[in-house]
């Protein structure tokens, strides 16, 4: 079972458009960390966030936002006013921390590229 | 934040060849090192864990006598891609995990490892 769902592929927005990203999680564990990552086309991976389970609150970075919800398992990013500059793959991950899981292993979703135009 | 360094960046290799992947945590120690493959347009998939001073651990699907992990050291581990062939091409990033963090998230990737094998 897919463990971290990111259910848009791609998404294309127009400079200075809000565009949230979508991400949903599995796990039975109760202490876990959810992560963002970004992935511009050169390929290397950029850390954005890390937010721990016992940790509802929302974060805001600048123009990045991040939404988290235990109810509905999701850990939405919301990006305000886009540049052109954002776009690049977007993942989401998950670390579990249960009995017999490899301590800092990430489990990552598929991502979504996305594209924002001038 | 902490620096993991990747070499070489990109290469270029005949098929049968072997290559080998070095990945290196610049400024910390690292007890484990995840390696993950990354297929265009694809998602993360974790290929092993890699332990100083112990075998790897793989993951399910993984040959072990094709992707040998060696972690000699608390600051570098290799991935030697053995007899090579062109279904191996894919983008090799390792990650570190800082020694005595826990699961507290400390982990940085390296900038990724271009394989294409002709």
């Amino acid at each position: 079972a897919q463990k971290v769902t990111q259910a848009q592929t791609e998404i294309s927005v127009v400079e200075k458009e809000d565009v949230t990203l979508d991400c949903v999680y599995e796990t039975r564990d109760t202490t876990y960390y959810l992560f963002w990552y970004k992935q511009p086309p050169s390929g290397e991976l950029v850390f954005l966030i890390r937010r721990n389970s016992f940790d509802e609150q929302n974060e805001i970075s600048g123009r990045y936002s991040w939404n988290f919800q235990k109810s509905t398992s999701s850990f939405n990013f919301t990006i305000t006013a886009s540049q052109v500059v954002d776009s690049a793959v977007y993942f989401c991950a998950l670390s579990e921390r249960g009995r017999g899981s490899t301590l800092g292993r990430l489990y990552f979703g598929r991502g979504t590229q996305l594209t924002v135009w001038p | 934040g902490a620096v993991v360094s990747q070499h070489p960046s990109w290469v270029i290799c005949k098929s049968g060849t072997s290559v080998k992947i070095e990945c290196r945590s610049l400024d910390f120690q690292a007890t484990t090192m995840f390696w993950y493959r990354q297929f265009p347009k694809q998602s993360l998939m974790l290929m092993a864990t890699s332990n100083e001073g112990s075998k790897a651990t793989y993951e399910q699907g993984v040959e072990k006598d094709k992707f040998l992990i060696n972690h000699a050291s608390l600051t570098l581990s290799t991935l030697t891609v053995t007899s090579a062939h062109p279904e191996d091409s894919s983008f090799y990033i390792c990650s570190a995990r800082v020694a005595g963090g826990g699961n507290t998230g400390e982990l940085f990737f390296g900038e990724g490892s271009r394989l294409t094998v002709l």
